[in-house]
């Protein structure tokens, strides 16, 4: 079966560094995506990622390594406004999104 | 309004009532999706209408019956629902056939209990 892990919640500082990993098995592959999601609101996307290597926008990044089968979000310069969940999602041979149950990261003063 | 907007916000329905959900999408996107979110489960994709047709997921029990009459609005009509079937009910659309990422526009959801 198809399945994407990731962790089910982080807790991180203020002003600090945190990465969330992404790990995934699929029938094939058309690229990664990244969504945030506040509490009661939207899911939104950040990033999206087809190609090996690092993609960096602003504060956030995203890796991925198709080898692997891995990705990660990783955010910089942690603010309060970065606590949601973080929503990985992989589109397989068929162009169907398969998604993660989503990482609730928590920011602490 | 611009983007996808979802009404009602919240809903609260008893095992016997009828109701619809209504999504509108203001982006000119030719494909929109119902999608289930259950606390710390994936996203489970219910519906999805492409150009206006509708690609059946058959794991969708009846009781769920979406309506897509033009490439702007989004239904999905409710009855006889069980309480399992609590929920965030999220609208998505997209721009099908476009060439790079399928980025997925999604509604701030419509919160359903089934008492």
């Amino acid at each position: 079966g198809q399945n994407i892990d990731q962790p089910t919640e982080m807790t991180a500082t203020e002003g600090a560094i945190v990465q969330i990993n992404c790990t995934y098995q699929t029938s094939g592959f058309n690229g990664l995506f990244w969504y945030q999601q506040h509490a009661g609101e939207a899911p939104t996307f950040l990033s999206y990622n087809v190609l090996d290597g690092l993609e960096e926008k602003g504060r956030f990044s995203s890796f991925l390594s198709r080898s692997k089968g891995y990705s990660y979000l990783l955010l910089k310069e942690l603010q309060m406004k970065d606590s949601a969940s973080y929503l990985c999602a992989v589109m397989d041979s068929n162009y169907q999104l398969i998604w993660g149950a989503g990482t609730k990261l928590i920011i602490k003063p | 309004e611009t983007g996808v907007t979802q009404t009602p916000r919240h809903l609260v329905m008893g095992m016997t009532n009828k109701k619809s959900l209504k999504c509108e999408q203001h982006l000119g996107h030719n494909a929109m999706y119902w999608y289930k979110q259950s606390a710390k489960k994936p996203l489970e994709l219910m519906f999805v209408y492409s150009l206006e047709e509708r690609v059946e997921n058959n794991s969708v029990p009846s009781r769920f019956s979406p309506e897509c009459p033009n490439s702007s609005h989004l239904f999905l009509h409710l009855h006889t629902l069980q309480p399992e079937d609590s929920a965030l009910y999220l609208c998505a659309s997209s721009q099908a056939g476009a060439s790079g990422a399928n980025v997925l526009t999604f509604g701030a959801g419509s919160r359903l209990t089934v008492l």
